[in-house]
Parts: C-alpha cells; sequence; structure tokens
C-alpha cells in the first residue's frame, strides 16, 4: 500500500537556524498537511495545501513557516529561524485522490512516520 | 472553535479483554466526521476508525466499533479480544466538512493503552 514518507527521521538544529522538513504525499492525492505533536501534547494542524497554494492554516502558523511543493513529488515545510518551542514531531500527511473539494472530507488522512526536530 | 477531549490519559487492559476508550467533543455544527487514530511506537498516524456525523449507525471495522452519541457529542472506542499489537497512543479527531473539508483535523490529548500479556 502507498505511504507518506517523510525525511530525515529525526533532525537536530541550533536556536535561529533555518530547516527545512521533507515529504513525499501519496502520488494520486492532492492534498497535503502539516501537523506537529509537541513532547507529551495532543496533534495540532499547522497547514494544508492544495493546487500550489495554502488551503487554510492554524494560528501556530506564522510568518517563520512556509510550506512548498517544489516538484512534483516533494512537499516541504521550511521553518526560517528556529526557536527551542519548535521542538516536536512534525507530520505530513496527504488524501483527496482526485475528489473535488467538496467531497475531501470524506478522503481519510494518512500520515508519515513523522520528523522529530530538536531544537538546540 | 471545535475542542476534543480524551478524558483517559492512560487506560491498561489484559490481552483479549474489552476495553472502551472515551472521547468528548464540542462542535455547534450539524454535519462532521470524527475519527480514531492509531499512534504505535513506530510513530505513525494510522487510521483505525470514522464516523460520519449524518450516520446513525455505529461503525465497526473488525474489532474495532465505536459508540457514538451525537446528541451527548460522545465518541468512544471499543476494542474487543485486545492483542499485544494494538498498544498505542489513540487519538479521537475530528473534522469540519465546512469550507470542503481542507481545515486541518482537531486532535484530542490521546489515550495511552497498555496491553497487559
Amino acid at each position: 500500500e502507498p505511504e507518506v514518507t517523510q525525511t530525515p527521521s529525526h533532525q537536530v538544529t541550533q536556536m535561529g537556524q533555518e530547516v527545512i522538513l521533507r515529504c513525499v504525499p501519496i502520488s494520486n492525492h492532492l492534498y497535503f498537511y502539516w501537523y506537529r505533536q509537541i513532547l507529551g501534547q495532543k496533534v495540532e494542524f499547522l497547514v494544508s495545501f492544495y493546487n500550489n497554494e495554502i488551503s487554510e492554516k492554524s494560528e501556530i502558523f506564522d510568518d517563520q513557516f512556509s510550506v512548498e511543493r517544489p516538484d512534483g513529488s516533494n512537499f516541504t515545510l521550511k521553518i526560517r529561524s528556529t526557536k527551542l518551542e519548535d521542538s516536536a514531531m512534525y507530520f505530513c500527511a496527504s488524501n483527496g485522490k482526485g475528489q473535488v473539494p467538496l467531497l475531501l472530507w470524506n478522503s481519510p488522512l494518512h500520515f508519515g512516520n513523522g520528523t522529530r526536530l530538536t531544537v538546540t | 472553535a471545535q475542542t476534543v477531549t480524551q478524558s483517559q490519559p492512560e487506560m491498561s487492559v489484559q490481552e483479549a479483554e474489552t476495553v472502551t476508550l472515551s472521547c468528548t467533543y464540542d462542535t455547534s455544527e450539524s454535519d462532521y466526521y470524527l475519527f480514531w487514530y492509531k499512534q504505535p511506537p513506530s510513530r505513525q498516524m494510522i487510521l483505525v476508525i470514522r464516523q460520519e456525523a449524518y450516520k446513525q449507525q455505529n461503525a465497526t471495522e473488525n474489532r474495532f466499533s465505536v459508540n457514538f452519541q451525537k446528541a451527548a457529542k460522545s465518541f468512544s472506542l471499543k476494542i474487543s479480544d485486545s492483542q499485544l499489537g494494538d498498544a498505542a497512543m489513540y487519538f479521537c479527531a475530528y473534522r469540519s466538512i465546512s469550507g470542503g473539508g481542507a481545515d486541518g483535523l482537531t486532535f484530542g490529548k490521546g489515550t495511552h493503552l497498555i496491553i497487559q500479556p
């Protein structure tokens, strides 16, 4: 069964540095998402992306975050100037196998294994 | 905004027994989706079961079933014949269908399920 893949599995960076987290969604999916999970806390929605633009974003997704689909397969999350509180698991997800947006809610999200980001 | 509450941080069950994980949510919407996701130590979030709010019939998926009480805004997960491989964090999640559904899932804090051999 096709899977969402994320790289790297663990990223360590220094405060103030830029990081790029990479995801390869399932190939025929049209909607892509990033979620984060701070250790011991619940999974939180960051952003959704469709047709090369952001569809929705949460209040967490401020100016230090950006997303991009640089080619036909990758979907990236960039954190411009990392802070200690950005340390978390970051999950990529995708759904929407060619469905019109109105039916999107009927399509379950498929998650990747996550990238553990540690900011020191 | 919707909220999802899982009041049991941890549950323990003997192998082969049945366990129920509770979830309540708050919403002003009449149509929505509810999900249970499993997060084993491998970290991947795996969809266990989903329920459409407009359906009265409770969803079932093999050993997993839900008790959906729309008026009470309750969505509990029952795992029958528990197996060691069921040990994981279980997250209840809500999804609005307004706006086409591109907005994200709202998750509860999770319940850590321990299976005793």
